[in-house]
């Protein structure tokens, strides 16, 4: 299969408990910013975004909470389960540079134990 | 509702051979595409996106090139593999102005021997 992420920082969770991912971003100017999830082999989907003049969104079983002081992002799973697990990535939009594309973080590996 | 597609799925070349990669969008018009490329342990590295038919821009110097020939459809080239050109590469779709995400397809491994 896939062999995305071998290296990644890994989070390890108990099915049940609820999973915190997070990410630094570096740009201050960025003002969208968005959670994926990828599986082995699989291209990224998209959970949750969020935009710069909010500090916090839920969806489904995911909080997304941007502490634009610190620059950092964090991705909460509420009752993890076994399909969680994924490498997961943080993304941010550089408006300054009017391109539209996103940057990447390097990705957290989510690792379910049943 | 709008699919990404992309193929091959899979493909081993042999270094020095051309590369052709597709990526259609189905269900919207004039979209934002994308090529990213992903290598083992990393995030996801853009190599090229296009606003419109015709209209490509490079992120990085490199041995690959993009085409958008129609509206929905981008492709990646080589006309010269390297090794270090195998990752898995991916394509991806925003709506453009009004809507940032990014949707992607399901990938091309890209094995280069």
């Amino acid at each position: 299969g896939e062999s995305v992420g071998l290296h990644l920082p890994t989070l390890s969770v108990q099915e049940g408990d609820n999973s915190i991912i997070n990410c630094a971003y570096s740009n201050s100017a960025s003002d969208y910013f968005i959670w994926y999830k990828q599986e082995s082999g699989k291209g990224p989907q998209f959970i949750i975004d969020i935009r710069s003049n909010m500090d916090k969104r839920q969806g489904q079983r995911v909080t997304v909470l941007l502490n634009k002081t610190v620059k950092h992002l964090s991705l909460q799973i509420a009752a993890t389960q076994p399909g969680d697990s994924a490498v997961y990535f943080c993304a941010e939009i550089l408006i300054y540079t009017g391109r539209r594309a996103l940057t990447f973080g390097s990705g957290t590996r989510l690792q379910v134990q049943p | 509702s709008q699919t990404i597609h992309q193929w091959p799925a899979t493909l081993v070349q042999p270094v020095g051979s051309p590369l052709s990669l597709e990526c259609t969008v189905e269900g919207t018009s004039n979209p934002n595409l994308y090529w990213y490329r992903q290598a083992a342990g990393r995030g996801l590295q853009l190599l090229f996106y296009s606003v419109g038919i015709g209209q490509i821009s490079s992120e990085v110097p490199q041995n690959l090139s993009a085409s958008r020939p129609q509206d929905r459809q981008f492709i990646l080239s080589s006309k010269k593999l390297l090794l270090s050109d195998s990752g898995f590469y991916l394509c991806a779709w925003t709506k453009g102005q009004a809507k940032e995400t990014q949707y992607f397809g399901p990938g091309t491994r890209l094995l280069v021997l």
